[in-house]
């Protein structure tokens, strides 16, 4: 069985800093590319970040670019979000996606990321 | 780049179909869309692809219930047999050259 499972949430300051983390099982972690996508409460979804499954290609919304940096660890089946310089817009809950060629068929359950003094 | 268009809204009665709307802008009419379910308070749930000619790949579990079927740059979503947890946000998802791309999503009400 698939799953996806996001931890690292949490409040944070305008300014601050913050790791997302998400654990992979059920499937060839290293086959897949993988997304993060945010929903800030009330709105719709919004795709943050891609990975391809290597690793060296990477893509980043226009709103997160410069400030937000996706990886991943294949031996460990996990996939991460380094978020910096956080503003009061980046507060939603954050999911990892698996795709299969572009399309996303797997969502984890999300995490959810407060930015505020 | 791509963009998705969705109504922002739908309704239909307990036991009716429903057929939502996903449509691609011009010049992207080829390409295929992924359907997602968003229940209250829960986190996303793939439905199906659906392809440009009209055929669709359904997630794992996905009752038969739902269905999908293309028109040029349209692409649907059919649920049948309405029933109450239906009741949801469904968005629409596809892709561009370096990007990935949601619809505005449909929040749909069973009456």
């Amino acid at each position: 069985e698939v799953q996806l499972v996001e931890s690292g949430g949490g409040l944070v300051q305008p300014g601050g800093s913050r790791r997302l983390s998400c654990a992979a099982s059920g499937f060839t972690f290293s086959s897949y590319e993988m997304n993060w996508v945010r929903q800030a409460p009330g709105k719709g979804l919004e795709w943050v970040s891609y990975i391809g499954g290597s690793g060296s290609l990477m893509y980043y919304a226009d709103s997160v670019k410069g400030r937000f940096t996706i990886s991943r660890d294949n031996a460990k089946s996990s996939l991460y979000l380094q978020m910096n310089s956080l503003r009061a817009e980046d507060a939603a809950v954050y999911y990892c996606a698996r795709a299969d060629t572009r399309y996303f068929d797997y969502w984890g359950q999300g995490t959810l990321v407060t930015v505020s003094s | 780049q791509v963009v998705l268009t969705q109504s922002p809204s739908a309704s239909a009665s307990l036991g009716a179909s429903v057929k939502l709307t996903c449509t691609l802008s011009s010049g992207h009419s080829s390409y295929a869309i992924a359907w997602h379910q968003q229940q209250p308070e829960k986190g996303p749930r793939y439905l199906m692809k659906v392809n440009s000619d009209g055929s669709h790949n359904k997630g794992d579990g996905i009752p038969d219930r739902f269905s999908g079927s293309s028109s040029g740059a349209e692409r649907y979503l059919t649920i049948s047999s309405l029933q109450s947890e239906d009741e949801a946000d469904y968005y629409c998802q596809t892709w561009g050259t370096g990007i990935r791309v949601f619809g505005g999503g449909t929040k749909l009400t069973v009456l």
